[in-house]
């Protein structure tokens, strides 16, 4: 799986848009960029992914660079709910096996 | 609420013993996976299990040992425990979303405690 870098943390303001960005620039051609977040001491929760277009979903949109070396998960309306550790995850979906190979992720804090 | 289930959420024990967590998939979800979260190590895959067979290792130790049942439920089993081993302990099933997506699906966690 290509090695992922993002930012130790981040913080926005409420309500403003939250862009994280995520530096994978030895991403192959079929690897696919994965985002999940973990709010504290919680599961991690999926919020999206794509290979090479950039995806929207109720949840954020993942914008990803024409040369697929690096993405950006926005989430247009930041809550104090989206405060997460947020992870960018980059890798194959091989048959039968999807164990996800997390790295340290952004600390996102939301700030009223 | 993912839909995955895990027993107990806490579990306070002594070095040397040995305890076992428990997890119950979505619906329908033929995978389940495990996962550590200790505060150096951060989240790392150990085992994943598909349709009762083993599918994928990652950095488990030869003292756990996992299995799933034919009602697809999973057992983690933690031996001869040491202080390093207290963490979170989560479990995850899959769907598969379209051609290219997994979408993994977390439990709520074990928060085990060596003593």
């Amino acid at each position: 799986d290509a090695k992922t870098t993002q930012p130790p943390s981040m913080d926005c303001a409420e309500g403003r848009a939250a862009n994280l960005p995520c530096n994978h620039s030895t991403i192959s051609g079929n690897e696919y960029v994965y985002w999940y977040r973990q709010i504290h001491s919680q599961g991690p929760q999926y919020i999206i992914h794509g290979l090479k277009n950039n995806e929207t979903n109720e949840m954020a949109s993942l914008i990803i660079t024409e040369d697929r070396k690096s993405s950006t998960l926005i989430l247009p309306h930041a809550t104090l709910r989206d405060t997460a550790v947020y992870y960018c995850i980059v890798r194959v979906p091989e048959a039968g096996s999807y164990q996800l190979t997390f790295g340290k992720g952004t600390k996102l804090s939301v700030i009223p | 609420d993912s839909g995955v289930t895990q027993t107990p959420k806490h579990l306070i024990t002594a070095t040397g013993q040995r305890v076992t967590l428990r997890c119950s998939p979505r619906s329908g979800d033929l995978s389940v996976y495990w996962y550590q979260q200790s505060l150096d190590q951060g989240l790392q895959f150990l085992i994943q299990y598909y349709n009762g067979e083993e599918r994928a290792k990652g950095n488990i130790l030869e003292r756990f040992s996992a299995q799933q049942f034919p009602d697809l439920h999973s057992e983690l089993n933690l031996s001869s425990l040491e202080l390093g081993d207290s963490a979170l302990y989560f479990c995850a099933s899959s769907v598969r979303t379209g051609l290219s997506g997994i979408e993994q699906f977390f439990g709520p966690g074990t928060r085990l405690t060596v003593l």
